[in-house]
């Protein structure tokens, strides 16, 4: 089935450190790629996604492109600020009736002033 | 303009009680979906409903059951409760037509004791 692996956090930078999170999945088809962010004690937030191959999702500084070659969607940022804190969770949908969502086990990143 | 509310934000309940969570969607959106986040771990998909109709379910029991009313606004129902219903779980709203991505709600967090 559908799947999304993360890499284990947590993962602690010094602020204005360039971050990667990375990101792979498992599909069938041609899915649409997501990264979200959750703030403590908060729901998810859309950071930002790519719907095809090759397309590239940016949002606040952060970016991602969508790698069908590599089934990869890494996310990443130049520099880092310590309100970036959070856990991030990369996540696809499948399409189909009801575009349902499959997370991957999240990312807690902690910037350190 | 008014995201997706949740009620209650916090609920703590006992072992084999029942509990119902409530959420309004998104001005606009007519599709609600709904997922179990446990600590430490993504969301999973229980079930979306469309047309007051439940349209997918996700890999859990008949305990976890909903319902979505004429304006839109749904409720998950959990019967006989486990001490590992204990989550976050979170509603997300949507579009039914062009689909642009999911709100999500902050969530009520449910412990079961």
């Amino acid at each position: 089935g559908n799947s999304v692996t993360q890499m284990e956090g947590p993962v602690t930078l010094s602020e204005e450190a360039f971050l990667t999170i990375n990101c792979t999945y498992t599909a069938t088809g041609y899915p649409s790629l997501f990264w979200y962010v959750q703030y403590p004690g908060e729901g998810l937030q859309l950071l930002l996604k790519a719907t095809k191959a090759d397309d590239k999702g940016s949002n606040k500084g952060f970016e991602a492109t969508y790698r069908k070659e590599t089934t990869s969607f890494h996310l990443e940022k130049g520099s880092v600020q310590v309100s970036d804190s959070a856990v991030y969770f990369c996540a696809l949908s499948d399409g189909g009736a009801t575009n349902k969502l499959i997370f991957g086990t999240g990312t807690l990143l902690a910037v350190q002033p | 303009d008014a995201g997706v509310t949740q009620s209650p934000t916090h609920l703590i309940k006992t072992r084999g009680q029942q509990v119902t969570l409530r959420c309004s969607p998104k001005s606009g959106h007519d599709t609600v979906s709904w997922y179990q986040q446990a600590l430490g771990q993504g969301p999973q998909f229980i079930f979306q409903y469309y047309e007051e109709e439940e349209r997918q379910r996700g890999n859990f029991p008949d305990r976890f059951s909903g319902h979505q009313f004429p304006n839109y606004s749904s409720e998950l129902n959990v019967n006989a409760l486990l001490l590992g219903d204990s989550a976050l779980y979170l509603c997300a709203s949507s579009l039914s037509r062009g689909f642009y991505g999911y709100t999500f709600g902050s969530g009520t967090r449910l412990t079961v004791v």
